[in-house]
This record gives C-alpha cells, sequence and structure tokens, in this order.
C-alpha cells in the first residue's frame, strides 16, 4: 500500500516557536509537495520539490521553508510561528513528468494552532 | 494567477438526490483531477481529465472537462450518505504545479 506519512496529526506551538512538519513518501517519487489547507480557499501550494535538494517556491512561501535532504523526506519549517499560520497542512508526493497528468498522494494532513 | 472557483461551497441534499459541482477558471489547463477528501483524511483520486469534451464515469459520478479546458463539472447521480466529503477540482499550472480550487463541501442526509 502506497503511503505518505506525515509525523504529526496535531500541534499547539506559541507565538514564536520553531516548528518542524515532516512527511516520508515509500512510493520512490521525485516530486514532494507542502499544501496549506484553509477553509474556502482550498488548497494552495507553499514550496514543492522535484528532486533531492531542489526546491521551488510555491503561492504562499513567506514564512516558511523546506528541507530535502533525502528522496523520500520533506520537511516544512515555520522559523517563527504566527498566529496566522494556523492551519492544516497537507504534504503530498508525485511521480515524474508525468507530474502534471499523475496522482498527487496526500497525507493524513498536521494540523497546527499557534497560540 | 491562475484560479480555480468551484460552486457551490456548500452542498446538503437527500439521500438519492442528483447534485453537480462545478469547477470554474478563465485560464486553459492541460488536464485537470477531481479529488474527494474525507474529514481526518488527505485529499485522494477520483479522476483525471485530459482531452477537451471528455467524459469519464466513476460508477454513479460523471465528469466532464469543458470543450475549451477552463472548465470541469462533477456530476452524482443517486446520492448516497458515503458520497459525503469535501471534493476538490485541481488543475495542471505547470510543468510540477497543480492549483486546487476553492472546495465544495457535499453532506448526503439518509
Amino acid at each position: 500500500d502506497v503511503k505518505v506519512t506525515q509525523s504529526s496529526r496535531y500541534l499547539v506551538k506559541r507565538t514564536g516557536e520553531k516548528v518542524f512538519l515532516e512527511c516520508v513518501q515509500d512510493m520512490d517519487h521525485e516530486n514532494m509537495f507542502w499544501y496549506r489547507q484553509d477553509p474556502g480557499l482550498g488548497l494552495r501550494l507553499i514550496y514543492f520539490s522535484y528532486d533531492v535538494k531542489m526546491k521551488e517556491k510555491g503561492d504562499i512561501p513567506e514564512g516558511y521553508s523546506v528541507s530535502r535532504e533525502k528522496k523520500e523526506r520533506f520537511s516544512l519549517i515555520l522559523e517563527s510561528a504566527s498566529t496566522n499560520q494556523t492551519s492544516m497542512y497537507l504534504c503530498a508526493s508525485s511521480p515524474p513528468r508525468v507530474a502534471t497528468r499523475g496522482e498527487l498522494f496526500f497525507g493524513e494532513g498536521s494540523r497546527l494552532t499557534v497560540l | 494567477t491562475q484560479l480555480l472557483e468551484q460552486s457551490p461551497q456548500f452542498l446538503s441534499i437527500q439521500e438519492g438526490e442528483n447534485l453537480t459541482v462545478y469547477c470554474n477558471s478563465s485560464s486553459v489547463f492541460s488536464s485537470l483531477q477531481w479529488y474527494r477528501q474525507e474529514p481526518g483524511e488527505g485529499p485522494v483520486l477520483l479522476v483525471t481529465v485530459v482531452t477537451g469534451g471528455e467524459v469519464k464515469k466513476l460508477k454513479r459520478l460523471t465528469f466532464q472537462f469543458g470543450d475549451a479546458r477552463k472548465d470541469s463539472s462533477l456530476h452524482i447521480t443517486a446520492a448516497q450518505p458515503g458520497d459525503t466529503g469535501l471534493y476538490l477540482c485541481a488543475g495542471a499550472g505547470g510543468t510540477y504545479k497543480y492549483i486546487f480550487g476553492t472546495g465544495t463541501r457535499l453532506k448526503v442526509l439518509a
């Protein structure tokens, strides 16, 4: 069974804290993505990576950074969490080049609350 | 900026009713996908449509890609409580990017 696993389902952090969200996929996919999901806004792309150590900004990268040191692992980092980063964070992976027609495989999500 | 607008945003219907969800954009997409997300889970792919005018059926769900590849619809026949969830359309917005719609939250009452 293919799987994308996110390290934490629920997190509560305080303003200014550093937050790490980790994602691991077991499908040997080249592409990995971090999305943020808010009601009425759908999914918005924060960052994506098409290869190890490669990263590209998505639509809302401000306040976030990412790390991809190994093919199977993609981490999202909030250097200094703020209340407006309270949200559901979804990690996804997809196979290469057929990415635009290929399936996105999502993790179960990490719900982050920043107090 | 490419945007995908979905309508309606919320839909609550009785079991057995039919419904249609729309996904519209002013941009052309090379392909479009529909996902369903259940509470506490990530979205799961239902279908990918590629050709303008294409119609795909998945049991009681019918998906159509507009002729100009700017819009799509999802029609559910005889909805069941198991169809409850958040429906998301996603357009291929470049080599790697997917542009997601705003979502339609469907509740089917028994």
